[in-house]
């Protein structure tokens, strides 16, 4: 069955240090892997996407992730955190089916 | 361009009534999904249309129900409305027939309140 695992429900980070979201998958075929981001009140905005092709995707506002199979993992990073990108993360999944599956969230904080 | 439209913003009922939410997707969209999101619950799938058909459908009671106009316009319509369908909904809409290779773009939600 279909799955996504978003390993820490909060995260803390000190402006300017290194942001690490973790996202792990599960699915029986070749999935297509986002990330998307939701600031309070508003809709979720896309980062980026994978898609079977480059396993390193870059995104928007400095946001990257690595697709690796061997590990089902789908893991988000950014270099330097900045205090806007203090908001809630969701990694997603859609795999065989047109359904999405959402992980339940990262709540990100960024300390000045 | 304009990005994805949702009416109405906030709305609040009385448990026992009936809603009807609106969406618009981005011109030129012609797969429109619903998510439900609530604190405990997380993001919920509700239904995808593309072409005024409905491809799929998430693990909500009938009370729940959608359609897709000509011009790519979706309602959801919510029956005998529950306590428990207080939540934010989200529309989103994408190329193709689905998110799957392009991405979602999401509207702002209607919050709806049944008290």
């Amino acid at each position: 069955a279909q799955s996504v695992t978003q390993l820490d429900s909060h995260v803390s980070v000190s402006e300017g240090t290194p942001v690490l979201l973790r996202c792990n998958y599960s699915s029986s075929y070749s999935p297509s892997l986002f990330w998307y981001v939701q600031h309070p009140n508003k809709g979720l905005q896309l980062l980026l996407k994978y898609t079977s092709a480059a396993t390193l995707v870059k995104g928007i506002n400095g946001f990257e992730a690595e697709f690796k199979k061997s590990e089902t993992s789908f893991h988000l990073t950014k270099p330097s955190a900045h205090m806007s990108d203090a908001a809630e993360y969701f990694c997603a999944s859609t795999s065989g089916t047109y359904k999405y599956i959402f992980g339940t969230g990262t709540r990100l904080k960024v300390l000045a | 361009k304009a990005g994805v439209t949702q009416t109405p913003r906030y709305l609040i009922k009385t448990r026992g009534q009936q809603v009807t939410l609106s969406c618009s997707p981005i011109s030129g969209h012609r797969s429109v999904s619903w998510y439900q999101q609530t604190p405990g619950q997380g993001l919920q799938f509700l239904f995808e249309y593309f072409s005024e058909t409905q491809r799929n459908k998430g693990n909500f009671p009938g009370r729940f129900s959608g359609r897709q106009f000509s011009n790519s316009r979706s309602e959801m319509n919510v029956s005998t409305l529950e306590l428990g369908d207080s939540a934010l909904y989200l529309c989103a809409s994408s190329w193709g027939e689905s998110g799957r290779h392009y991405g979602y773009t999401f509207g702002s939600g209607t919050r709806l309140t049944v008290v």
